[in-house]
C-alpha cells in the first residue's frame, strides 16, 4: 500500500496563475481531507470531500480556491489567480471511514512569486 | 469553538531522559484524539489514536494518555534519542457531524546527544 500520494512535492507558480494540487488516498480509503499549514502556523481544515460530493468546505477561502474528488482518479483542490499569502504547505489525508484515523500524504509545498 | 493547545511550543533535552508532551482541549466532546510526528519540511506520520473510550495507547516507547473530563492528553517518550528530534502534533476529531481535526501548533522537540 502506496500511502496517501501528493503531488507535486514542490510547487512554484507566479502570481495570477493556477495552482493544481492532486492527492491520491489509500487503497479503500473514501473520505479525503485537506489542510493547509502556513508558516509558524498549526495546520488548518480546509475541506472534507467523499467520492463526488463535498461534505464540508467550511474551511475554505470563498474565491479561488475549489475541490474535487471524482468518482475516477485524485482528489484535485484548484487554486486560481494565486496571491503571495497562498504560499504554505498544503497536506492531503485519507481515512477508511469517517472520523477514524487519518493517514497524511507529504505534502506540497506552493510558493508563489 | 475547539481550540487545541500545545504548551511549551519548543524544549530541548539530552538524550536519554524521559519526557512528557502536553495537549489541552477546550471542548470536550470529542470522538477521538491523535498525536502525530512532523520532521522539517515532511508530512506528518501518525504516532498514536486513542478513542474517547480509551484511557490511553501504547506504541514501543511512547504512551499516550487521555483525560476526557478535563481536556488533556499527554505523550510520554521514554529514553529519549536525538532520533526523536521533531516536531510532535496533537489533533481532535469532535462528535457529531463534523469530523475535520483541529490541530496544535505543535512542540518542536530537540534530544541532544
Amino acid at each position: 500500500n502506496a500511502g496517501v500520494m501528493q503531488n507535486p512535492r514542490h510547487l512554484v507558480r507566479r502570481r495570477g496563475q493556477e495552482a493544481r494540487l492532486r492527492c491520491s488516498p489509500m487503497k479503500g480509503h473514501s473520505h479525503v481531507y485537506w489542510y493547509r499549514q502556513l508558516p509558524e502556523e498549526g495546520l488548518k481544515f480546509m475541506v472534507y470531500l467523499q467520492k463526488e460530493n463535498i461534505i464540508d468546505e467550511s474551511g475554505m477561502p470563498k474565491e479561488r480556491f475549489s475541490a474535487e474528488f471524482p468518482k475516477e482518479g485524485p482528489s484535485i483542490l484548484r487554486i486560481q489567480q494565486v496571491v503571495r499569502g497562498d504560499s504554505a504547505a498544503y497536506f492531503c489525508a485519507s481515512s477508511p471511514l469517517e472520523r477514524g484515523g487519518y493517514t497524511f500524504g507529504s505534502g506540497t509545498r506552493l510558493t508563489v512569486v | 469553538k475547539q481550540e487545541v493547545t500545545q504548551i511549551p511550543a519548543a524544549l530541548s533535552v539530552p538524550e536519554g531522559e524521559n519526557l512528557v508532551l502536553n495537549c489541552s482541549f477546550t471542548d470536550s466532546a470529542i470522538y477521538n484524539l491523535q498525536w502525530f510526528r512532523q520532521d522539517p519540511g515532511k508530512g506528518l506520520t501518525s504516532l498514536l489514536l486513542i478513542q474517547s473510550s480509551q484511557r490511553e495507547q501504547t506504541s514501543g516507547r511512547l504512551n499516550a494518555s487521555l483525560d476526557k473530563s478535563s481536556g488533556r492528553s499527554t505523550l510520554y517518550i521514554a529514553a529519549s534519542q536525538p532520533g526523536d528530534s521533531a516536531t510532535y502534533l496533537c489533533a481532535v476529531t469532535p462528535t457529531g457531524a463534523n469530523s475535520k481535526l483541529t490541530f496544535g501548533k505543535g512542540i518542536t522537540l530537540s534530544v541532544r546527544p
